[in-house]
């Protein structure tokens, strides 16, 4: 079955700390993507990362990094010198390229992230 | 703006009345997923639409609920004779082509409030 996990409910760290968000994800398919999204208070919701199963290069952007780790089946979220703006609930989510190949994400329950001034 | 637009952002509505949720994808894309928000509790599937097609509704609930996405306009999830339970933010995303690899572009959300 399909779940993703994201244990950490709520993070509250100041400003300019480093803070790593944790997400585990199941899934029986060997092609798969995972995703990470941003939802600020406002509530929208802004698309920040794909990654495929096939492709385990930590990536780099900015202040963000991840890193995809295929043995312990985690796709974690590090924001380095965290700022106020970086406040907002943060989901993780999983789709699988199976034979439907629909596209539907799989959300992780989310971590709200609280960076104090 | 060419984003996925969404309306209305909020919409009240009184038990067993009908609510209706509009959802323009992002200019060139055909594809169309709805999600539901239940208060505390992340995203959940409900229903993906390519144009006049209903692709994967696994997601939606057995009654009361419905969607459909014509040639001409936007997509439309709709409920009827709605609940308190109904009450959360229902989200429209947009892809592309579909598919597992393609990122989904998500509107604002409609919060729906049940009273």
């Amino acid at each position: 079955a399909q779940k993703v996990t994201q244990a950490q409910t709520e993070i509250s760290v100041v400003e300019k700390e480093d803070v790593t968000l944790d997400c585990v994800y199941e899934t029986r398919d060997t092609t798969y993507y995972l995703f990470w999204y941003k939802q600020p208070p406002s509530g929208e919701l802004v698309f920040l990362i794909r990654r495929n199963s096939f492709d385990e290069q930590n990536e780099i952007s900015g202040r963000y990094s991840w890193n995809f780790q295929k043995s312990t089946s985690s796709f974690n979220f590090t924001i380095t010198a965290s700022q106020v703006v970086d406040s907002a609930v943060y989901f993780c989510a999983l789709s699988e390229a199976s034979s439907s190949n629909t596209g539907k994400l799989i959300f992780g329950q989310g971590t709200t992230l609280q960076v104090k001034p | 703006n060419a984003g996925v637009m969404q309306n209305p952002r909020h919409l009240v509505r009184r038990r067993g009345q009908e609510a209706r949720l509009r959802c323009s994808p992002m200019k060139g894309h055909s594809h169309v997923y709805w999600y539901r928000q239940l208060p505390e509790e992340g995203l959940k599937f409900m229903v993906y639409l390519q144009k006049e097609n209903i692709i994967d509704e696994s997601g939606m609930p057995k009654e009361r609920f419905s969607a459909e996405f014509p040639k001409e306009g936007p997509s439309i999830l709709r409920i009827q004779q709605v609940v308190r339970g109904d009450s959360a933010a229902y989200f429209c995303a947009s892809s592309q082509t579909g598919g597992s690899n393609q990122p989904q572009h998500f509107g604002d959300g409609t919060r729906l409030s049940i009273l």
